[in-house]
């Protein structure tokens, strides 16, 4: 079975402040999206990155995917309040039409 | 409209009542999916449909019932519920084993 580990799993940081989010694996994923949900809402898909080694950008949030395509992480610099919200990484179950999700990182931007 | 759509979006109900979630995809895709969302805890994944036909079901008690009348529509019929059940209901939709897409949920109470 696929896993992906993230960490931290908790972080609460003063605003100006970067940060870095792991998402972990022993398995290769054909892709990982990351996500950024908001209480009481649906997860909000931010990035989807399939090539290894590939880096986006969106905005002040940085997403690259590991060499071998079992790693991912998310760094954003200068963080902000509107930056608060539980990160996922997301992955296809492969051969499945499952996604499996990490165990997400809670962030905290404090004004 | 677009995007993933779910209504109601808060729902409280009394153990014996009866109520259906509904999910409308606005996105062409081929699959849809139910994720019940538990304070504090990861997505745990419930129904997945592939063309209105059930690939998954993870062992979701009977008092659930999903029911997928075409490829753009998803209902989640809920029956004696128990209070343990409110929860987060995340619709999500997606494209063969492309990323999925969620709708902002149903915040369920049960009394």
């Amino acid at each position: 079975t696929q896993l992906l580990e993230q960490s931290p799993q908790f972080l609460s940081i003063q605003e100006g402040e970067n940060l870095t989010v792991y998402c972990n694996s022993s398995s290769v994923f054909s892709s990982l999206q990351w996500y950024r949900q908001e209480p009481g809402e649906g997860p909000v898909l931010l990035v989807t990155v399939v090539t290894g080694g590939e880096v986006k950008k969106l905005k002040r949030l940085t997403f690259q995917f590991g060499d071998a395509r079992k790693d991912s992480s998310l760094h954003i610099t200068a963080a902000q309040p509107g930056d608060t919200g539980l990160y996922l990484c997301a992955g296809p179950d492969s051969g499945t039409y499952k996604y499996i999700f990490g165990t997400g990182t809670r962030l905290k931007v404090l004004a | 409209e677009t995007g993933v759509t779910q209504t109601p979006r808060h729902l409280v109900m009394g153990m014996t009542n009866k109520k259906s979630l509904k999910c409308e995809q606005h996105l062409g895709h081929n699959a849809m999916y139910w994720y019940k969302q538990s304070a504090k805890k990861p997505l745990e994944l419930m129904f997945v449909y592939n063309f209105k036909e059930q690939t998954e079901n993870n062992s979701v008690p009977s008092r659930f019932s999903p029911e997928c009348p075409n490829s753009s529509h998803l209902f989640l019929h809920l029956h004696t519920l128990q209070p343990e059940d409110s929860a987060l209901y995340l619709c999500a939709s997606s494209d063969y084993y492309n990323e999925q897409f969620f709708g902002p949920g149903t915040r369920l109470t049960v009394l």
